[in-house]
């Protein structure tokens, strides 16, 4: 099955920076990629994803890249913010309807 | 615009128990899966329903079931549970027939503590 790892687990940045955070996948017939944001006690919140047919995708600060061909994407926050810090989460799925198979997830803090 | 509810939002059983928890999708969603989160792991899914069947399954035992309602609201149960048990229970709604299917929704997850 498919199988998703995220590194860093966990990154600290100075406010104002840029946070980079990567995952890897193993199934080439993967053709979505979420990220999901959660904060303390709650839920993970869709933040940004990304499809196979597209290589990059930008909303606001967040954007996404995808390399198909290395199996692997990433998550870019530029200009980070106090209320960044949460656990970011990547996640891979096969077809439309399918189960998402999630990284181990990363633990974002900024420091003012 | 109700999202995803999830209740109880915590809970606490014994060793050998059951539970049962409960999931009320996003208006307009019609499928509704559920994941473990262990704590400091990333959501690990269980199973997915949609029509009132069980459609996918993930690597759990069969002390793991579940039910989905004609409103599309969902329940999952647990029997004989064990301390391992102990999780962040997450709901997630979709539906099959949006412009971009098969976007997930989370609601906030019900806390079961296994003693």
């Amino acid at each position: 099955g498919e199988n998703v790892e995220q590194h860093p687990s966990t990154l600290s940045v100075q406010e104002g920076d840029s946070a980079v955070i990567k995952c890897t996948y193993s199934d080439s017939a993967s053709n979505y990629f979420p990220w999901y944001k959660q904060e303390l006690g709650k839920g993970p919140q869709l933040i940004i994803d990304i499809r196979s047919n597209v290589g990059e995708k930008k909303d606001q600060r967040i954007a996404v890249t995808l390399n198909k061909t290395a199996k692997h994407f990433s998550l870019h926050i530029t200009e980070t913010q106090p209320e960044d810090s949460a656990v970011y989460f990547c996640a891979a799925r096969i077809a439309a309807g399918n189960k998402l198979t999630f990284g181990g997830g990363t633990r974002v803090l900024v420091k003012p | 615009d109700a999202g995803v509810t999830q209740s109880p939002t915590h809970l606490i059983k014994t060793r050998g128990q059951q539970v049962t928890l409960r999931c009320s999708p996003k208006s307009g969603h019609d499928t509704v899966s559920w994941y473990q989160q262990a704590l400091g792991q990333g959501p690990q899914f269980i199973f997915q329903y949609y029509e009132e069947e069980e459609r996918q399954r993930g690597n759990f035992p069969d002390r793991f079931s579940g039910h989905q309602f004609p409103n599309y609201s969902s329940e999952l149960n647990v029997n004989a549970l064990l301390l391992g048990d102990s999780a962040l229970y997450l709901c997630a709604s979709t539906s099959r027939s949006a412009v971009y299917p098969g976007e997930l929704f989370f609601g906030e997850g019900s806390r079961l503590t296994v003693l």
